[in-house]
């Protein structure tokens, strides 16, 4: 079955520091890939998406930035974080050259203090 | 491109009492429509999905959608609700063919003894 694993779960950071969020995918090949942000009473966000090693589309211009090393693996970074950037960070993936539902991490809660 | 709303921020209800929230979506190509639930601090878990078929869609936890497609609405409805089912719930909506899944703001629903 497949499984995907977000870590870490929290994460506390001063402003200016640099971030690495990490998603992995396991028991599928080549799946499509997803950033989402989650802020209070505002929904989810999508933030990038990929579907295939080194293709990745940006939603929404920012401070952050995506990447994909590995087939079943998404990163999301930042040179230097804002206070803004603070929300509930969820990795999804879904099953390539198919709409059928997303399936979600468990979040990584970060905080930019 | 899709867009989502969900029409009620918060929906207070009793223990046994059955419960609506609503979703409304705007697309011009054909869509498939989703409704995910949120526990605190966890990922998205998928309720029921429509696809195509049958309008009246059962999910988990007994919960159920109806497509309407000449208003535009996927209405998630539950009979008799129970303190578990105190989460917050997201309508989403990918257009057939699409990468991409758009959420709505979500509802938070909770449900009191």
């Amino acid at each position: 079955s497949q499984t995907i694993h977000q870590w870490p779960a929290t994460l506390v950071q001063p402003v200016g520091s640099p971030l690495s969020l990490e998603c992995t995918v396991e028991g599928t090949s080549n799946p499509n890939l997803y950033w989402y942000r989650q802020a209070a009473g505002r929904g989810l966000q999508l933030l990038f998406y990929s579907v295939g090693i080194g293709q990745i589309s940006s939603e929404v211009p920012q401070n952050l930035s995506a990447s994909r090393p590995q087939d079943r693996q998404f990163i999301l970074s930042s040179k230097k974080l804002l206070l803004s950037d603070s929300g509930f960070y969820l990795c999804a993936w879904r099953g390539a050259g198919v709409n059928t539902e997303a399936f979600f991490g468990q979040g990584t809660r970060l905080t930019v203090v | 491109a899709q867009s989502v709303t969900q029409l009620d921020s918060q929906v207070p209800v009793f223990e046994e009492a059955p419960v609506e929230l609503r979703c409304n979506y705007s697309s011009s190509v054909s869509v498939y429509l989703f409704w995910y639930v949120q526990y605190p601090n966890q990922g998205l878990q998928l309720l029921l999905k429509y696809l195509s078929g049958s309008t009246l869609v059962k999910g988990i936890n007994g919960f159920e959608a109806e497509f309407n497609k000449s208003q535009t609405s996927f209405h998630l409805r539950k009979p008799s609700v129970h303190i578990s089912d105190t989460a917050e719930y997201f309508c989403a909506v990918s257009n057939t063919g699409g990468f991409k899944t758009i959420f709505g703001a979500g509802t938070r629903l909770f449900v009191k003894a």
